[in-house]
């Protein structure tokens, strides 16, 4: 079944500053890679999602980047704010209907 | 709030005692899923239905847990004899269907078994 690998577990930026997260996943056949941010006691948010016919999707200060031949997925998110401080997942959906989760990555704004 | 709910959004229980969860889903999604998420983990896949149809559910999933949506509107999630390693954060989530994957998370019901 799929698999979905997450890193770094933990990231400190400056504000204003960028921050990326990257994933990997292992089911050639995933087609469908949402990111959701999840603060302290709330639920997951879906911040962004990318499908597999596009390599690139932007929104504002957040986009992801989609590399099929490498299995590879990118958050990247400009001129950081404090509100960006949370817990990031990234998933990936397997052939059936089923989304996988990675482990996180906390992001910490430094003002 | 037209958002999921999950009731309720507490629970502890006694190593052994059964307990019984609900969620609804946003009016007319027709898909609902059922997660797991512990401290400093991403939800784990529990299981999920189409309508009132389970069409999947996690391998790693004990003989324990069972999910109901009987009319395909809102689910049960029942946990029979409970143990401490099944304290977590139990999350619902729903999404229109087939062709719109964005899953709409629940608040989560937060299980302690003591």
């Amino acid at each position: 079944g799929e698999n979905v690998e997450q890193h770094p577990s933990t990231l400190s930026v400056q504000e204003g500053d960028s921050a990326v997260i990257k994933c990997t996943y292992s089911d050639s056949a995933s087609n469908y890679f949402p990111w959701y941010k999840q603060e302290l006691g709330k639920r997951p948010q879906l911040i962004i999602d990318i499908r597999s016919n596009v390599g690139e999707k932007k929104d504002q200060r957040i986009a992801v980047t989609l590399n099929k031949t490498a299995k590879h997925f990118s958050l990247h998110i400009t001129e950081t704010q404090p509100e960006d401080s949370a817990v990031y997942f990234c998933a990936a959906r397997d052939q059936g209907s089923k989304i996988i989760f990675g482990s996180g990555t906390r992001l910490s704004i430094r003002p | 709030d037209t958002g999921v709910s999950q009731n309720p959004r507490h629970k502890i229980t006694k190593r052994g005692q059964n307990v019984t969860f609900r969620c609804d889903p946003i009016s007319e999604h027709n898909r609902l899923y059922w997660y797991r998420q512990t401290l400093g983990q991403g939800p784990e896949f529990l299981t999920y239905f189409q309508n009132e149809a389970q069409l999947e559910k996690s391998r790693l999933l004990s003989d324990r847990f069972s999910a109901e949506r009987p009319k395909g509107s809102f689910s049960t999630l029942e946990i029979q004899r409970t143990e401490q390693g099944d304290s977590a954060m139990y999350l619902c989530a729903s999404s229109l269907g087939i062709n719109t994957d964005t899953q709409y998370f629940g608040p989560g019901t937060r299980l302690t078994v003591l």
